[in-house]
């Protein structure tokens, strides 16, 4: 039979508001931190990435807020776009014995943009 | 701009069939990895590859599932049998070692 997947979150946003998606990390020790976006039919896409050392990075119109002491990710979209509607995934870097650059997919937030 | 290639695209089979897919990394990115992704969900690592050596391959269901990066280039993920929930999107990513990766298309495979 067909194998049914959790629902995802979803948030809708009027075209040229601001998007805000949130995101739990689980291990404490993950030292690097990365928002992807995966359009229908695509596979994920790097949007921005933030080190440990930092509580905030800024990219072109997408801002990443790390919270360490909640272990709390929010990925902020600036006049939101049309073409921002996706799946926006979290990923985290945890300590890993034989691979420094192994990643933890988050379980993704669908934004719709309305406009 | 350089870009990953996965193929088939798209794959349909019969359960108990063996399927295979292919990825060809970015040149020169010595890291390559193998993710599922149910749908709904986000990608799950199945295998990782530095040149031609598995680094990490705890997550892969090692009695039907098989993987080889013979040449340190390209990359074939194989099932064999083909279940019903084997049913995902197979996704291959490669990285030149600074941890960004970059993800191709995917293959959607359905198994029947």
């Amino acid at each position: 039979g067909e194998s049914v997947g959790l629902h995802l979150p979803t948030l809708s946003v009027q075209e040229g508001d601001n998007s805000i998606i949130n995101c739990a990390y689980s291990n404490s020790a993950s030292d690097y931190f990365i928002w992807y976006k995966q359009e229908s039919g695509k596979g994920p896409q790097f949007i921005i990435d933030i080190r440990s050392n930092m509580d905030k990075r800024q990219g072109q119109r997408v801002t990443v807020l790390l919270n360490k002491t909640v272990k709390h990710l929010s990925l902020q979209i600036a006049a939101t776009q049309p073409g921002d509607s996706a799946v926006y995934f979290c990923a985290e870097n945890p300590p890993h014995r034989t691979s420094y650059d192994k990643v933890i997919f988050g379980p993704g937030t669908s934004l719709s943009v309305i406009p | 701009e350089a870009e990953v290639a996965q193929s088939p695209r798209y794959k349909i089979t019969e359960k108990s069939q063996a399927v295979a897919f292919w990825c060809d990394p970015i040149s020169g990115h010595a890291t390559l990895y193998w993710y599922r992704q149910i749908l709904g969900q986000g990608p799950e690592l199945l295998v990782q590859f530095q040149d031609e050596s598995v680094v990490d391959d705890s997550q892969l269901p090692k009695d039907r599932f098989s993987a080889e990066r013979l040449k340190g280039v390209d990359s074939t993920l194989k099932i064999q049998p083909a279940e019903l929930g084997d049913s995902a999107m197979y996704l291959c990513a490669s990285s030149p070692g600074a941890r960004e990766q970059f993800f191709g298309p995917g293959t959607r495979l359905t198994v029947l």
